[in-house]
């Protein structure tokens, strides 16, 4: 399959839990990474592999992948987490990249 | 610490082609652990892949833009390029290049983006 599919939409309360997800067959063979974009930025890797965060990212970020289905949650959300998030993996072939729809996150 | 810096015009003629140069700084440009990558966002849209090249000179392109892509690297001034031939208005977005690293297949260092217009 070519395609990842994301909730367009996801919020959360401040200092609460929250779980973005992302569908795709692709995902059965290969992990999910995901990048945060704030309004006029690049985005940003904030987690890769099997629950890595790169150098930077708080602690308050995680990953995990089951199946066709790979998710980064947020544990106390805070208001700078408010941003757009893409997932984003390997196509089936191994040689494409695939990107997410996104999901804007509002943190209430 | 990689950098990577987008130039070129901001503005180009429908049908016209859009070429855009991504210079590499930290070097990084010329090793087996990377791949070099362009992506792109239309406005108030998600991103977009459009494709990869290899130090070795290979390349993988999104097949929805395949027959109106090229993209070339020039190791001596550490740059890879983008041709995008044929435009529209739907081409219009801010272009980013990146580093993909190949174990993960992850954009971990990305460009500021530079903004095309394809308008008349």
């Amino acid at each position: 399959s070519s395609e990842l599919t994301q909730d367009p939409t996801v919020s959360v309360a401040l200092g609460q839990t929250v779980r973005i997800t992302c569908q795709g067959d692709s995902l059965r063979g290969y992990f999910a990474s995901w990048y945060q974009q704030k309004p006029g930025q690049a985005p940003l890797l904030v987690m890769y592999g099997k629950d890595k965060r790169p150098s930077g990212i708080p602690d308050r970020f995680s990953g995990s992948n089951s199946g066709t289905t790979a998710s980064l949650t947020i544990t106390g959300a805070q208001p700078e987490d408010e941003a757009d998030y893409y997932c984003s993996s390997r196509d089936s072939s191994g040689n494409y990249v695939l990107f997410g729809g996104g999901s804007k996150l509002t943190v209430l | 610490q990689t950098q990577l810096q987008e130039s070129g015009p901001g503005l180009v003629k429908p049908s016209e082609t859009l070429s855009l140069t991504c210079t590499v700084s930290g070097g990084s440009f010329s090793s087996d652990l990377y791949y070099w990558g362009w992506i792109r966002q239309p406005p108030g849209k998600g991103l977009e892949w459009i494709g990869r090249i290899y130090y070795s000179g290979s390349t993988y392109y999104n097949p929805s833009l395949k027959s109106r892509i090229s993209i070339s690297m020039d190791m001596s001034n550490s740059q890879f390029s983008l041709n995008l031939s044929s435009v529209t208005a739907a081409d219009t977005a801010v272009y980013y290049c990146a580093r993909l690293r190949g174990s993960y297949y992850v954009f971990d260092f990305w460009g500021q983006g530079k903004l095309v217009i394809v308008s008349s």
